[in-house]
This record gives C-alpha cells, structure tokens and sequence, in this order.
C-alpha cells in the first residue's frame, strides 16, 4: 500500500518569507509526526498529533512554527519568516495507534534552504 | 533528561564480514528500542525493534539487534555485511508515556567489496 508522502521534496525560499510542508499518512493510521533532520545532528521531535486530541507541541522550537491536521489525516507545518537556521530536512511519520510499542514510518522529507 | 548515543560516526567493514553498529540509551522507565536505516534521498525505514522478552530481536535484511539492561545498549547486528547495507542508520528510544522518539545522531555504515 502507499506509503506517507510529503510535499514538496525541495523547497527553497528567501529569508523572511512563510513556507508550508505538507504530509499525507499512511491511510488509517490515526498517530502523526513531525520531526526535523539538520546536517550532522539526529533528529528531533516538532510536534505529535492522535486522533482528535490536542497536539503535543513541546518540540516546536519557536513560535514561529505551527502546525495543523485536518480530518484527521493531512498535516501542514508552516513556518512563518523564515530564518537560514530553519535550513533542515522535514520529516514527517505515522503510526497506526498512539502506543509506544508502535513503530513509526516516515516519509522522503522536503528539504528546505532557506537563503 | 533523554539521550541516545551512537558512539561512532561511521563504520567501515568488508563485505562478508560480521557487523556492529553500536548504541547506548540514557532515558528514565522502561524504554521501547528501535532502529531505522536511512537511504540517500530516502527517509527513514524502520528495521526492528525491542519491546519486551528476549534480548535477541530479529528484523528486516538479516539485521538483529541485542537489548542489554544492565549496560543500557541496544547494538545493531548483522552476520554477513552486504555493499547494499551501506546506508545511515539511527538507534531511537521511545520513554514508557513519552509521544515521540529520542533518536541517535547516527552511524553511516559504509561495506567495502
């Protein structure tokens, strides 16, 4: 079956301006995540959504992130004024239940530059 | 606080040769234990994991992977090296309640013909 995807793959953008990443989870799984990968570091956690309960945004590392998830199913995570040090690769997983025992799939990623 | 160490940066090993990735983990509780390998251009694909019962966990390609409580390691494994396990591999922890993984800052594993 389809895997999560997320677009765009790349995306470059000036300083100052808002971009938006999209996910789309793999179908039925009601757990999504947000994680960002910059060079040479692990990656870290942004934001968690399950089902229709409220969001756990202690990753988002400023308020200049947000992120929403519609019916359920796609997510966007928008940055506003973006900033060079935001320069990463987005990823974004799912699982199929909110348990710790649950492995997580990823997606491709978008990278973003932000010049 | 959380934290998982992958020692080495990178690995070297011939092909055939037995391998070892190597990971150690710092979390409070019980924790869930995972590894994933990651492609170029490729994102994360997950290998196996460790949840509870025997240390020796088998996943996907041949790869295992052994839980030790008392040094707090979890060392990815593989008998036989393939060039194609060429790759980055990340060891992740997820704390018993936490939402999310605590991942290793990876280990690029390179199989020389």
């Amino acid at each position: 079956g389809a895997g999560v995807s997320q677009s765009p793959s790349n995306k470059v953008t000036e300083k100052g301006k808002d971009v938006e990443l999209r996910c789309d989870p793999i179908s039925g799984h009601t757990a999504l995540y947000w994680y960002r990968q910059s060079l040479g570091q692990g990656l870290e956690f942004l934001i968690y959504f399950q089902g229709n309960s409220a969001p756990d945004k202690s990753g988002l590392p400023s308020d200049r992130f947000s992120a929403e998830r519609t019916g359920g199913s796609v997510s966007t995570l928008t940055i506003q004024r973006t900033q060079q040090e935001d320069s990463a690769v987005y990823l974004c997983a799912s699982s199929l239940a909110y348990q710790e025992t649950y492995e997580q799939y990823f997606g491709p990623g978008t990278r973003l530059t932000v010049t | 606080a959380q934290s998982v160490a992958q020692p080495e940066d990178q690995v070297n090993v011939a092909e055939g040769n037995p391998l070892t990735v190597k990971c150690t983990y710092s979390v409070s509780g019980n924790p869930y234990l995972f590894w994933y390998v990651q492609y170029p251009n490729r994102g994360l694909q997950f290998l196996l994991k460790y949840i509870t019962g025997d240390n020796l966990v088998k996943g996907s390609y041949g790869f295992e992977a052994e839980f030790n409580k008392s040094q707090t390691s979890f060392h990815l494994k593989k008998p036989s090296a393939l060039v194609s396990d060429s790759a980055l591999y990340f060891c992740a922890v997820r704390p018993t309640g936490a939402n999310n993984l605590f991942f290793g800052t990876g280990t690029r594993l390179t199989v020389i013909p």
